[in-house]
């Protein structure tokens, strides 16, 4: 079965530390990769995205993630957190063949620290 | 402004009684999704809709009724709602592109208890 894999359940990282937020997709076709925020009492939101092109792409916020596409990951990486990045984080895999699902990952809270 | 919206945003009922939660976009999507969002499992697919009239079943459909008459318009219906139907439910929607589809738009939210 398809799934969707978020390996940190909760992080908590002082302000200026670096993140790096883990990924994994049970799927060997062609995937939409996406990453989604959910700030405190706000709608999700994306972050950034990637279908095809360029492994690495760049998102709001000065968040980036890098496709990897033979471990199946999508790894979502901030070179250093603001307390104002405090929220939850989505990971979200739209799988293009034999089906029109969105499957998320559980998702990994995320505290920063002033 | 485009948006998605969702009605109510706030519901508490009884089991068995039933009830319906409207979503709406204004954005002339194709893709019209319901998730719902409970503490530990992320956001679970319930229905989705491609476009009018065609409608599948998610990861967790049961209990659950969609409808897409108009491409507006994405109601979710719960026949005879149960307690472990109490979460946070999210309908989204979002453009169909030759390659899938695009960034999800979220509605804010429908938090849904069932005493």
């Amino acid at each position: 079965a398809q799934s969707v894999s978020q390996h940190n359940h909760h992080v908590i990282l002082s302000e200026a530390a670096s993140l790096e937020l883990g990924c994994n997709y049970s799927y060997g076709g062609t995937v939409n990769l996406f990453w989604y925020v959910q700030y405190p009492g706000q709608h999700l939101q994306l972050l950034l995205k990637y279908f095809s092109g360029d492994p690495l792409v760049k998102g709001i916020k000065g968040f980036e993630a890098e496709f990897i596409k033979s471990k199946f990951s999508f790894n979502l990486r901030k070179p250093s957190v603001q307390w104002s990045d405090t929220a939850e984080y989505f990971c979200a895999v739209w799988f293009t063949s034999g089906t029109y699902k969105y499957i998320f990952g559980t998702g990994t809270r995320l505290k920063v620290l002033a | 402004e485009a948006q998605v919206t969702q009605n109510p945003r706030y519901l508490i009922t009884v089991t068995g009684k039933k009830l319906t939660v409207t979503c709406s976009q204004n954005m002339n999507h194709e893709y019209m999704s319901w998730y719902r969002q409970d503490p530990g499992l992320g956001l679970r697919q319930i229905y989705y809709s491609m476009n009018v009239e065609v409608t599948d079943k998610g990861d967790v459909p049961e209990g659950y009724k969609v409808s897409r008459k108009e491409k507006r318009n994405f109601p979710l219906i719960l026949e005879s709602p149960s307690p472990n139907q109490t979460s946070l439910y999210f309908c989204a929607s979002s453009l169909f592109l030759a390659g899938g589809s695009d960034t999800q738009y979220f509605g804010p939210g429908t938090r849904l208890t069932v005493l």
